[in-house]
């Protein structure tokens, strides 16, 4: 059965930090890899989607990358605001279109 | 707007009452899902729908019903709502482009 964990559970940093997300799966036959935002009360909202056939995914300050081989993904967020405080969730993608998806990262960018 | 709308948004029960969540898209998406959030499980998959009149188990389908007659909806029932059937729950299109899944606003169910 496919896991997915994130690391760290909570993250607080000063405004204008790089900061560095990860996310690791135990099962390697995935279709793609999906990193989404939550905001409290809100729905999630789509960021980046990492096909298994790609190694990385850009998009304005984001950037994530996929090591299909180890498990493991990384969500690089550069200069950061406060209006990126948020969840972020990491999901991925098996057989049947069916999305694992991890706890998240409660993030917090402090002005 | 490309979107995927849900109601009620906030619904407070009682057990035993059966109640229905809606579920639309506009994006005529062949597949739809319904998750439910809680806090340290995250999100679990309940039902999911390849297309019309085509339905299976998620993860955690039990006391839950899904029916999909037509493509646009997807609505999720609680025959005989309990208790731990109080979450956030979302439901969910998956786009052509990258398979990308779309989310609903959620839907935040109180059952007391």
């Amino acid at each position: 059965k496919q896991e997915v964990t994130q690391i760290p559970a909570a993250l607080s940093v000063p405004e204008g930090e790089n900061l560095v997300l990860n996310c690791s799966f135990t099962d390697s036959a995935i279709y793609n890899l999906q990193w989404f935002r939550q905001d409290p009360g809100k729905g999630l909202t789509s960021l980046l989607l990492i096909q298994s056939s790609q190694r990385e995914q850009t998009s304005g300050r984001l950037n994530a990358s996929l090591d299909k081989s180890s498990g493991r993904s990384t969500l690089y967020i550069a200069a950061s605001q406060p209006g990126d405080s948020a969840t972020y969730l990491c999901a991925v993608e098996t057989s049947g279109s069916r999305l694992t998806f991890g706890e998240g990262t409660q993030l917090t960018v402090n002005p | 707007e490309a979107q995927v709308t849900q109601n009620p948004r906030y619904l407070i029960t009682v057990t035993g009452k059966k109640l229905t969540v809606t579920c639309s898209q506009n994006m005529n998406h062949e597949y739809m899902s319904w998750y439910r959030q809680d806090p340290g499980l995250g999100l679990r998959q309940i039902y999911y729908s390849m297309n019309v009149e085509v339905t299976d188990k998620g993860d955690v389908p039990e006391g839950y019903k899904v029916s999909r007659k037509e493509k646009r909806n997807f609505p999720l029932i609680l025959e005989s709502p309990s208790p731990n059937q109080t979450s956030l729950y979302f439901c969910a299109s998956l786009g052509r482009h990258y398979n990308e899944q779309f989310f609903g606003p959620g839907t935040r169910l109180t059952v007391l």
